[in-house]
């Protein structure tokens, strides 16, 4: 399809292990964004990626969480020892990078961490 | 701590009425502002935006203030329908930085 893929879309894990999740961005699209939505809560920041430019990982809760992009289009946000309060539904969306803000969506990976 | 707030998490409107959705943020660096709506197990969807430069946007029923010196922005729906009901998040941007910041949402339910 044309819009931005995640899979997978439901993830049920142990506590302690560690999850991949995969964004497949729009085509095009140079800049890239994960943010996460627990329950009841808004959607919070996690890492940003423009182009060839260093990723904005500010967001980024624990050095439990990383992420990467390659060949500028696909990307993997890795979750290691994974924690109970990591569960949320973790959102990936790209642009066409600059300034207008308009960011497209994926459908989200719900993550369970049991 | 919270940049973007949406202190009201919850709206609830008649249809055909106007529903207004409030957003406060605290950064004076943020100069483009943005609306997403969200319907249950979908990812959100870009709704309206507006730069700093102005004090209002309007796209059809959806209409966006916005208040610079209360650091404040609304977003107003006339008339208001049932399919509008769902979660409405503001969010945020500084300069070319393209990172947004959220807000915790509100969710709107429109009556028939």
């Amino acid at each position: 399809g044309a819009g931005v893929s995640q899979s997978p879309s439901n993830k049920v894990t142990e506590k302690g292990k560690d999850v991949e999740l995969r964004c497949d961005p729009i085509s095009g699209h140079t800049a890239l964004y994960w943010y996460r939505q627990s329950l009841g809560q808004g959607l919070e920041f996690l890492i940003y990626f423009q182009g060839n430019s260093a990723p904005d990982k500010s967001g980024l809760p624990s050095d439990r969480f990383s992420a990467e992009r390659t060949g500028g289009s696909v990307s993997t946000l890795t979750i290691q020892r994974t924690q109970q309060e990591d569960s949320a539904v973790y959102l990936c969306a790209s642009s066409l990078g600059g300034t207008t803000g308009e960011l497209f969506f994926g459908e989200g990976s719900r993550l369970t961490v049991l | 701590d919270q940049q973007v707030k949406q202190n009201s998490p919850s709206l609830s409107v008649q249809e055909g009425r106007i529903s207004i959705l409030n957003c406060d943020y605290t950064n004076s660096m943020f100069d483009y502002f943005l609306w997403y709506k969200k319907y249950p197990a979908e990812g959100p969807t870009f709704l309206i935006s507006i730069s700093s430069i102005k004090d209002k946007n309007e796209d059809g029923r959806f209409t966006v203030f916005l208040n610079k010196s209360a650091k404040h922005l609304s977003l107003h729906i006339v008339p208001s329908q049932p399919g509008d009901s769902a979660v409405y998040f503001c969010a945020a941007m500084r300069g070319n930085t393209g990172k947004l910041i959220f807000g915790q949402g509100t969710t709107l339910q429109v009556k028939p």
